[in-house]
């Protein structure tokens, strides 16, 4: 238990079509990252939220946004959606600065595109 | 961007035995992670070790900073153990991402 929540689990969704993905930080927690992990593969950065700003991004296309509202939750967007985007979004949050900056991630939100 | 290479990439051993992942990477870190991902994709914290030596049960973990390198090992394996490790660094000159290494893919046979 993370104390990461993300949400759907599980979804399906056809090309072309738009998605949005949520998760609760941990409480306390003042920074979320996102993360796509396809198969077979390691997670790579997608962008990560501080304070509500975004502070640094993945290689990632426009296409692919985001929010992080005042309570450090956060929500993950994908427009126009691809085939290739189908993966496993993983979630994380931390506390910037404190020592020992351990991060922690959700379960993951498994997109499937059609 | 900073570089992590992971070996083994696969490991099958019996249960009870003991084993070693590595972790090389290629920049200073200031954070450096193990994790556990298990079957349904939850990624689990390990160890929070950017340099030194930590234990938690079966489990250890060594980071050599100035080599560039970190160690995994699991002792006396249980099935429980199977599953994906994945080291994730955080460079000292990138911005606060984790860049995650290609994993170990390890599987205990009872």
């Amino acid at each position: 238990e993370t104390g990461v929540t993300q949400s759907p689990t599980h979804l399906i969704k056809t090309r072309g079509q738009q998605v949005t993905l949520r998760c609760s930080s941990q409480s306390g927690h003042n920074t979320v990252s996102w993360y796509q992990q396809a198969l077979g593969q390691g997670p790579q950065f997608i962008f990560q939220y501080y304070r509500e700003e975004e502070n640094g991004r993945g290689n990632f296309p426009p296409r692919f946004s985001g929010l992080q509202f005042p309570n450090y939750s956060s929500e993950l967007n994908v427009n126009a959606l691809e085939l290739d985007d189908s993966a496993l979004y993983l979630c994380a949050s931390s506390l910037r600065g404190a020592p020992g900056n351990t991060i922690y991630f959700g379960e993951g939100s498994w997109l499937t595109v059609v | 961007g900073i570089q992590v290479e992971q070996s083994p990439p696969d490991l099958i051993l019996q249960e009870g035995a003991n084993s070693t992942l590595r972790c090389n990477f290629s920049d200073s870190v200031n954070n450096l992670q193990w994790f556990h991902q298990n079957p349904w994709g939850q990624l689990i914290n390990l160890f929070y070790i950017p340099s030194g030596t930590k234990q938690n049960g079966r489990l250890s973990a060594t980071t050599v900073a100035t080599e560039r390198y970190s160690l995994l090992y699991i002792s006396s394996s249980q099935t429980t153990d199977s599953g994906v490790y994945f080291c994730a660094l955080i460079s000292n000159f990138g911005n606060e991402k984790l860049t995650f290494g290609t994993g170990t893919r390890l599987t205990i046979i009872p």
